[in-house]
């Protein structure tokens, strides 16, 4: 199956600074998902990238995809305390479900 | 508009007790999905329904049974628990089986002692 490996695993940043979050896949992505969680919920979908060179933006998080299709990047700029928790990626695989990378925990401070 | 609806929403058992986990969505999605959720290992999937009437399983299937009710409701079934279940579990639901996302309920965070 599909492997995705986020990177970091742990991000402290302080508020209003920028930061990036890396999804990186052993095969080629056919559908990568972006999601949030907070801590102790459950997962918000925030975005979906099919096309290589593909970029989407939703308020102050840009999502891309590279034209190999193996790579995505999560971009926040200008961090705020509401940006805080766990990010992931997951994409489609061969089968009906998504595989998820291990997940990125993000903590914003004053 | 509920959206994907788990039902309890904590839970301790005993070793060896049974229960169900209930889920039901509301936005005549056509595949759902169990997953749990466990530090360190990410979400892995449990079993997985394409359509009503079909379950399949998913890479972590040993243990759990799963039943499709309807289009609407698909349960998750402990029938002898461990304390290898302890963990958080999602419900999800999406539209077509590729090519749109996943969206999941809240979780059942459960306690096997």
């Amino acid at each position: 199956s599909q492997e995705l490996e986020q990177s970091p695993q742990s991000l402290i940043v302080q508020e209003g600074k920028n930061l990036t979050i890396n999804c990186t896949s052993s095969k080629t992505l056919y559908g990568l998902y972006w999601y949030k969680q907070k801590y102790g919920e459950g997962l918000i979908f925030l975005m979906m990238l099919q096309k290589g060179g593909e970029e989407k933006s939703h308020e102050k998080i840009t999502a891309k995809l590279d034209e190999k299709k193996q790579q995505s990047s999560l971009h926040i700029t200008a961090s705020q305390p509401s940006h805080a928790g766990i990010y992931l990626c997951g994409a489609d695989n061969s089968g009906y479900a998504l595989n998820f990378g291990k997940g990125t925990s993000l903590l914003v401070t004053p | 508009n509920a959206g994907v609806t788990q039902t309890p929403k904590f839970q301790v058992l005993k070793t060896g007790q049974s229960m169900t986990l209930q889920c039901a969505q509301d936005m005549n999605h056509n595949s759902m999905y169990w997953y749990r959720q466990d530090p360190g290992m990410g979400l892995r999937l449990i079993y997985y329904s394409a359509s009503e009437g079909t379950t399949d399983k998913g890479e972590v299937p040993n243990g759990y049974n799963v039943s499709r009710l309807n289009k609407r409701e698909f349960s998750l079934r402990l029938e002898s628990a461990a304390p290898s279940q302890t963990s958080v579990y999602f419900c999800a639901s999406r539209n077509r089986v590729q090519a749109s996302p996943l969206h999941f309920g809240n979780g059942t965070r459960l306690t096997v002692t």
